[in-house]
């Protein structure tokens, strides 16, 4: 079966520090993954996805970058945190146009 | 550019009760529906697929329709349980070989025992 993994669960991190949020995937092969963020009373912003290894499509510019250095590892980073980026992260893989998959998030907290 | 409402935007109905959480689209050419619940602090959970070919699909005490031509769907709770209470979220999928779930905002639902 399918299993989707994404850590840390919980971020703490002061303005100016890098960032490097990793999901991995178990139990498929050539996924879509993406990375979202959900803020406070806002919805799901998708912030980038990837459809290959070395492929990465942003549709927010900021900044944050994505890499996806394995089929099956998506990795969000940043060289300098924001306190703008304080927020929940997910991130999400498809199977073409199947179900959806979500990890458990990571609650990042920039101070 | 897709637009997904979802109405309302929170609910609190006592334990037992049927219920019908709404979620419109502006763009009817859609591929599929999903429906997602989320609970506080975690990731999201599939709970259905509906096919833009189908007019319905059930999974235990739920059911989700799907009118493509108005941009409607809904998902119904059947005798719901303080367990239900959690954020609904609908997204649909724009078209065969589109990438990008367009997600609503959610309606947040509460089951009071």
């Amino acid at each position: 079966s399918q299993t989707i993994h994404q850590w840390p669960a919980t971020l703490v991190q002061p303005v100016g520090s890098p960032l490097s949020l990793e999901c991995t995937v178990e139990g498929t092969s050539n996924p879509n993954l993406y990375w979202y963020r959900q803020a406070a009373g806002r919805g799901l912003q998708l912030l980038f996805y990837s459809v290959g290894i070395g492929q990465i499509s942003s549709e927010v510019p900021q900044n944050l970058s994505a890499s996806r250095p394995q089929d099956r590892q998506f990795i969000l980073s940043s060289k300098k945190l924001l306190l703008s980026d304080s927020g929940f992260y997910l991130c999400a893989w498809r199977q073409g146009e199947g179900i959806q998959y979500f990890g458990a998030g990571t609650r990042l907290s920039v101070l | 550019k897709q637009e997904v409402t979802q109405i309302p935007a929170a609910l609190s109905v006592p334990e037992g009760e049927n219920l019908v959480l709404n979620c419109s689209f502006t763009d009817s050419a859609i591929y599929n529906l999903q429906w997602f619940r989320q609970d506080p602090g975690k990731g999201l959970t599939s709970l259905l697929l509906i096919q833009s070919s189908q007019r319905e699909q059930t999974s235990g005490r739920l059911n989700a329709s799907l009118d493509k031509s108005s941009g409607r769907s809904t998902l119904y709770i059947a005798a719901s349980q303080p367990g239900d209470s959690a954020t609904y979220l609908c997204a649909p999928l724009p078209g065969a070989g589109s990438y990008q779930l367009t997600f609503g905002k959610g309606t947040k639902l509460s089951v009071i025992p």
